[in-house]
């Protein structure tokens, strides 16, 4: 297993446009969390699964964000309708439930809303 | 969410100890004390978590205050690779397990 995988590295997109981010977790790790990180500020806390579920949002993450995890695997981050404000690096986690050592992190999805 | 509270820049010298300091007054008896650090261009990555007793592993010590409302990450000899920011951060043992972060510490390591 070669860790958290993010696809892409890089997107620059017009505004209004639709984009979306794929995340490919540690796979024996049940839980997913997406975090989004602004130049200079620590990560901040989007959503997260464990398995297929969605079990927490932040209030962070409009209505124009959307995230799935079908079958519990991979996961998918939707953003409709894209702002400059949305201009940030988008961060993929897994972890193990029962495993105290915490997350492994992706690289992350840099994006630029031009 | 528990908050941490960290210096926002240190410096030191290549091959010397490096002692990275956090207070975390309001922690709670469940609450992991999680390093995790970021170079330039990458996701965080794990660095040590404790509970009560100091802990070692390859890259770092973690000292934890008998109150536990402050700890320390130490790294023993440290390399222009450990240029990065540090963050110290609480854990919740149960719910959502996540991971809030602060602004972190800036380390900036002179040849």
């Amino acid at each position: 297993d070669t860790g958290v995988s993010q696809n892409p590295r890089h997107k620059i997109t017009k505004r209004g446009q639709n984009v979306t981010f794929r995340c490919d977790p540690i796979s024996e790790h049940n839980r997913l969390y997406w975090y989004r990180q602004t130049l200079g500020q620590g990560p901040e806390f989007l959503t997260y699964f464990q398995n297929e579920a969605q079990l927490e949002k932040s209030r962070l993450l409009s209505d124009r964000f959307s995230a799935e995890r079908p079958k519990g695997s991979f996961s998918t981050l939707e953003i409709q309708r894209t702002e400059q404000g949305d201009s940030a690096m988008y961060l993929c986690a897994s972890s193990f439930l029962q495993d105290p050592y915490g997350y492994t992190f992706g690289s992350g999805t840099r994006l630029t809303v031009v | 969410d528990a908050k941490t509270t960290q210096p926002n820049s240190m410096e030191s010298n290549e091959e010397e100890p490096v002692h990275l300091p956090c207070n975390h007054s309001t922690i709670s008896g469940t609450d992991y004390i999680h390093w995790y650090r970021q170079l330039p261009s990458q996701g965080p990555e794990y660095v040590i978590h404790g509970l009560t007793s100091n802990v070692n592993n390859r890259m770092a010590s973690l000292a934890i205050a008998e109150d536990r409302k402050s700890s320390t990450l130490i790294l023993h000899r440290a390399t222009l690779r450990d240029a990065a920011v540090y963050y110290c951060i609480l854990r919740d043992a149960g719910g959502a397990q996540k991971l809030v972060f602060g602004q972190g510490t800036r380390l900036t390591i002179n040849p």
